[in-house]
């Protein structure tokens, strides 16, 4: 079946635009996950959901991000304003439920480049 | 605070060497500990969880808690190991895994 997706694959915009990042999950996974993964450095948590709600933004790093959830499927993660340290690649992972945080489906990323 | 650290970026090792790629945490309570692993051009996905104290291509892990080490090895390098190798840690009662830095391991034939 079908896994993971993230469009755009590469996105480029110039600094002070907005971009928006979609991702669509599994069918029927219930959980989905934003990471950030800038250059040389590991992965970093932003958000995850559950269904449609957002139990853990922790890991926005400012209010220029947000991300929403739709009908427990599709995900769009928007970075307002974006600035040069807003490049980086920007995985989502699906999950279903019961199957604990550890059961990540990733999808093949978004190459965001701020210019 | 979680943290997971693994302190090689880079590892080289010869086809049919061992390799030990390290992975130390720090987290208070107890952990699932995980590798993932992402081959070129692929996602990255599962190796292995240490609560299935399963070997996956031959990789093994053995979670220390004294150590609060999670070291990924395996006695015979293949060149199809290549690939970025992650550490992760999975909070009790959060959704969301901790992500070391990553190592990249080489294997020369």
């Amino acid at each position: 079946g079908a896994g993971v997706s993230q469009s755009p694959s590469n996105k480029v915009t110039e600094k002070g635009k907005d971009v928006e990042l979609r991702c669509d999950p599994i069918s029927g996974h219930t959980a989905l996950y934003w990471y950030r993964q800038r250059l040389g450095q590991g992965l970093e948590f932003l958000i995850y959901f559950q269904g449609n709600s957002a139990p853990d933004k922790s890991g926005l790093p400012s209010d220029r991000f947000s991300a929403e959830r739709t009908g427990e499927s599709v995900s769009t993660l928007t970075i307002q304003r974006t600035q040069q340290e807003d490049s980086a690649v920007y995985l989502c992972a699906s999950t279903s439920t019961g199957t604990g945080p550890y059961e990540q489906y990733f999808g093949p990323g978004t190459r965001l480049t701020v210019t | 605070a979680q943290r997971v650290t693994q302190p090689e970026k880079l590892l080289s090792v010869f086809k049919g060497a061992p390799v030990e790629l390290k992975c130390n945490y720090s987290y208070s309570g107890s952990p699932e500990l995980f590798w993932y692993v992402q081959y070129s051009r692929q996602r990255l996905q599962l190796l292995l969880r240490h609560i299935s104290r399963e070997s996956i291509k031959g990789f093994t892990a053995d979670l220390n808690k004294g150590e609060t080490s999670f070291h990924l090895k395996k006695p015979f390098a293949q060149e199809e190991d290549s690939a970025m190798y992650y550490c992760a840690l999975s909070v009790l009662g959060a959704q969301k895994l901790v992500f070391g830095q990553g190592t990249r391991l080489t294997i020369n034939p």
